[in-house]
């Protein structure tokens, strides 16, 4: 079963523009994972914030995690055509698994 | 350095049919995972090995399947008696430790007719 779901599945922007991705789950964790995948293969590894963390920041990357809330929020600044992929959050509650959401499917519009 | 590789990247068989899977993970990363992810749909855990040992195999579907990882390093992924809906994307990754980044490998795209 997955724990995270992401929020919106789907999401069309034009090129320069910002793209926000959440993400909510349901039990403790200790950290929040994000990742990229091209074409249904290959995921790419983007950022880990852990538990005690509230924000951090990676290029044009900024997540955040309310723990409070559970949920993350993934801003990419700027997107350009290349940001075109889908976007998972993972949750690792034990150190022994990552649980996925669904995905964000995001395009980005030259 | 090397990512983690996986092989075959694609492999279709025939329903009934036994499948081994391959992966190898970074070169010292002690922990290495095995997902399954479905068209559209995020990736799903099936096993984790801790070192040589699988410390949680709680994700595997059934009895069907089997995963080894005789040397702590690299992993075979093993279907008997594979059914239509055992086709998806296996996915392998591995860490340095457990919660620690985990690095994914291409997958292997698994098709039973």
């Amino acid at each position: 079963s997955q724990q995270g779901e992401e929020d919106p599945q789907a999401l069309s922007i034009q090129e320069g523009e910002n793209a926000t991705m959440n993400c909510s789950y349901k039990t403790s964790i200790n950290n929040l994972q994000w990742y990229r995948q091209n074409s249904g293969r290959g995921l790419v590894h983007l950022i880990l914030i852990r538990s005690n963390e509230r924000e951090k920041h990676s290029g044009r990357l900024r997540v955040t995690l309310d723990t409070s809330k559970k949920s993350s929020s993934l801003l990419i600044t700027a997107s350009r055509a290349a940001d075109t992929a889908s976007y998972f959050c993972a949750t690792d509650a034990a150190g022994n698994m990552l649980t996925f959401g669904g995905g964000t499917r995001l395009m980005v519009k030259p | 350095g090397a990512g983690v590789s996986q092989t075959p990247s694609n492999k279709v068989t025939e329903k009934g049919k036994y499948v081994e899977l391959r992966c190898d993970p970074i070169s010292g990363h002690t922990a290495l995972y095995w997902y399954r992810q479905s068209l559209g749909q995020g990736p799903e855990f099936l096993i984790y090995f801790q070192g040589t040992g699988a410390a949680d195999d709680s994700g595997l579907p059934n009895d069907r399947f089997f995963a080894v990882r005789p040397e702590g390093s690299v992993s075979t992924l093993k279907i008997q008696r594979t059914e239509r809906g055992d086709s998806a994307v296996y996915l392998c990754a591995s860490s340095l430790t457990s919660l620690g980044e985990q690095f994914f490998g291409p997958g292997t795209r698994l098709t039973v007719l």
